[in-house]
């Protein structure tokens, strides 16, 4: 099946530093990736959606300046917590696009996830 | 607009069958996925359903009925490490192609 990695798997931070996540597609190519934050026992929330070579198109409520994204491969996303502050926390899962033409799927995979704790 | 409704938790028994449904209310339906989620992870794959039927993959089966707006997921042969939620998420072109997630199902298994 389709593999999605993600790093780092958990990071702490001081108030104010930037955090880098990566994710990445291992053996299939994803033109779209999408990045979500969910807090405990509440629901996956989409933040963005990352296309290879285009600018991420972000939900409502969701700051582009603080959450920046760069899908500069068709394999790798990033999303840049910057200026992070403690309500920042939470934990960050991105999730790849599969389409398999020949097959007929599409599907999206998710990452293991990011758990970012901002002192 | 765009409505998933699934039951938020359900009990069932080590060893038994539990079906875990779905209703979706939505417009250019393209698509209907099962993911598990355990507490603390990420969300992993279980199923894709485009067409009417039943697709089925080992313990685990899934059901679409487009015309109804429904489906289920099947499980079966329970163990302790099913329990977990189990999400609901529905692709459609009135939300330009996106998942639109349900709550969730937060499935006990108990001995």
């Amino acid at each position: 099946g389709a593999v999605v990695s993600q790093h780092p798997s958990w990071v702490i931070c001081k108030s104010g530093t930037s955090v880098k996540i990566e994710c990445r597609s291992l053996d299939f190519q994803a033109t779209t990736m999408f990045w979500y934050r969910q807090f405990p026992k509440q629901s996956l929330m989409l933040m963005a959606t990352s296309n290879e070579g285009s600018k991420a198109t972000y939900e409502q409520g969701v700051e582009k300046d603080k959450f920046l994204i760069n899908h500069a491969s068709l394999t790798l996303s990033t999303l840049t917590v910057t200026s992070a502050h403690p309500e920042d926390s939470s934990f960050y899962i991105c999730s790849a696009r599969d389409i398999d033409r020949a097959g007929g799927t599409d599907t999206q995979y998710f990452g293991p996830g990011t758990r970012l704790t901002v002192l | 607009g765009q409505n998933i409704d699934q039951p938020t938790e359900m009990t069932a028994t080590e060893g038994a069958i539990v079906q875990i449904n779905c209703t979706y209310q939505t417009s250019g339906f393209n698509g209907l996925f099962w993911y598990q989620q355990h507490a603390g992870e990420a969300p992993t794959f279980l199923s894709y359903n485009v067409l009417d039927g039943l697709e089925e993959k080992g313990r685990f089966s899934s059901f679409l009925s487009r015309s109804k707006g429904y489906s289920y997921l099947l499980l079966k042969e329970l163990q302790m490490k099913d329990s977990a939620s189990y999400l609901c998420a529905v692709r459609a072109r009135e939300s330009n192609y996106q998942l639109i997630w349900g709550a969730g199902t937060k499935l006990i298994i108990k001995p």
